[in-house]
């Protein structure tokens, strides 16, 4: 079974920092990656799929990359409304899915 | 508009049964594939199983598989989960979530219902 890890497992940050959270897969995931964003009472959102394909209505400021077993998640410049938690999660056509464990990005 | 409406979460004793359901609108219900996942108080995400966009094929998460039963109504466009000998690591918020079409991750979720466990 494929392993998915993030780091760091918490962040914390300020208003107008760049952010980057990492996401590792226990072996080659190609780019059936995507990225969801938690906030406290609230059912994930969708971010970015494919590894760095945007999801429409998602701000610009949200990026992502990486191919293989490495992935990256980058917020260009954190805003209020960016603090919650984000979870990488592995795809693939067999629709069984696994999540890393989270990253939750907190007011420095 | 696309909306999810989960129900039937509740208060159930270990080893009790539980169904939840999924009102699906806003999409044709029976062209997609759909999803349950949850989430345990203060953790993480966790998937727990799949149903295919035709209907025929389902997956199970190894900590649910012999214990859950996915499946739909078209009829009605919903989405199930039949929940039987339920332990304390079954509490949690569950999610019922669409699968993109054409692709294979989550594009729209539910708000969730919350099933509790205990004896």
């Amino acid at each position: 079974d494929i392993q998915m890890t993030q780091s760091p497992p918490t962040l914390s940050a300020s208003v107008g920092d760049r952010v980057t959270i990492t996401c590792r897969a226990s072996q080659s995931i190609s780019n059936w990656l995507a990225w969801y964003q938690q906030k406290p009472g609230k059912a994930p959102n969708l971010l970015i799929y494919q590894a760095s394909s945007l999801e429409s209505g998602v701000p610009s400021r949200f990026s992502g990359s990486g191919s293989g077993t490495e992935f990256t998640l980058t917020i260009s410049s954190l805003q209020p409304d960016d603090f919650a938690t984000y979870y990488c999660q592995h795809y693939n056509s067999l629709l069984i899915f696994t999540f890393g464990p989270g990253t939750k990005v907190d007011i420095k | 508009e696309v909306q999810l409406l989960e129900s039937g979460g509740g208060l159930v004793q270990t080893g009790g049964s539980l169904r939840l359901s999924c009102a699906a609108s806003g999409f044709t219900f029976s062209s997609y594939a759909m999803s349950w996942v949850r989430q345990a108080p203060g953790k993480g995400l966790e998937w727990v199983s799949s149903l295919s966009s035709s209907g025929s094929s389902t997956y199970y998460a190894d900590s649910v598989k012999g214990r859950f039963t996915i499946s739909r109504d078209i009829s009605k466009n919903t989405l199930f989960l039949q929940m039987i000998s339920l332990r304390a690591e079954d509490t949690g918020i569950y999610y019922c979530a669409k699968v993109r079409y054409g692709d294979f991750f989550f594009d729209y979720w539910g708000q969730g219902t919350l099933v509790t466990v205990s004896s």
